[in-house]
């Protein structure tokens, strides 16, 4: 079975501090996504990494940015957070190029910013 | 833009009674996904599609998808409390990068 896991499942920080969510996939995917999940919204793409090193800016980026430094892992950063970044944040990933869009996700972390 | 619009939003029942979550959008999507998601935990896949007009079943769920590929719907047969959760719908292109979500719909099962 794939298995996708997040750092934590609930995190509370203040304002203006910076944030960091790991999220690392076992199935050697090439593709790792980052979504949050608001009542109504549905899930929102932040940003997205279709390799090592790659990365590319999804529906919602700002405020937020990411690092892939190997392919099994793909952090969130949240530089000075604020409190409209308080979500659920989601981790997913998926196969590669020729993938048909089946993607498999953490449990999700519950962030609250006070 | 694209948009995925499901309906109903929010679905309660008794348990044995049948339901349908429609998915629709406007666009053409390579594969349309329908995943599951409990209170506090992540989506979980439940079934893929990719045909226009393809019908596959998992179990007492049956999903389908539009001949156009622009729509899909799942269909629930003597719903149970274990089908309590949201259900989700996701179009994607080809390669899965760009995957839209529908918002959702919330479903009850009551015993």
């Amino acid at each position: 079975d794939v298995k996708v896991t997040q750092s934590s499942r609930y995190l509370v920080k203040r304002t203006g501090e910076k944030v960091f969510l790991e999220c690392v996939q076992d199935m050697d995917h090439e593709n790792m996504f980052w979504y949050r999940q608001d009542p109504g919204l549905g899930l929102r793409l932040i940003y997205f990494s279709y390799d090592v090193k790659m990365k590319e800016k999804g529906d919602i980026p700002e405020g937020y940015s990411v690092s892939r430094e190997k392919k099994e892992r793909f952090s969130l950063i949240l530089e000075s957070a604020s409190t409209n970044q308080t979500s659920m944040y989601l981790c997913a990933s998926s196969w590669g190029p020729l993938s048909p869009g089946e993607q498999f996700f953490g449990p999700g972390t519950r962030l609250t910013v006070l | 833009t694209q948009l995925l619009e499901q309906s109903p939003q929010f679905l309660s029942i008794q348990e044995g009674e049948n339901l349908t979550v429609y998915c629709n959008s406007s666009s053409v999507f390579s594969s349309l996904q329908w995943y599951r998601q409990e209170p506090g935990e992540g989506p979980v896949l439940l079934v893929t599609v990719v045909t226009g007009g393809e019908v596959k079943k998992l179990k007492r769920l049956t999903f389908q998808f539009g001949d156009a590929r622009k729509d899909s719907s799942l269909h629930i047969t003597a719903a149970q409390p274990g089908d309590t959760g949201l259900y989700l719908c996701a179009g994607a292109d080809t390669g899965g990068f760009k995957t839209i979500f529908g918002a959702g719909t919330r479903l009850f099962v009551k015993a």
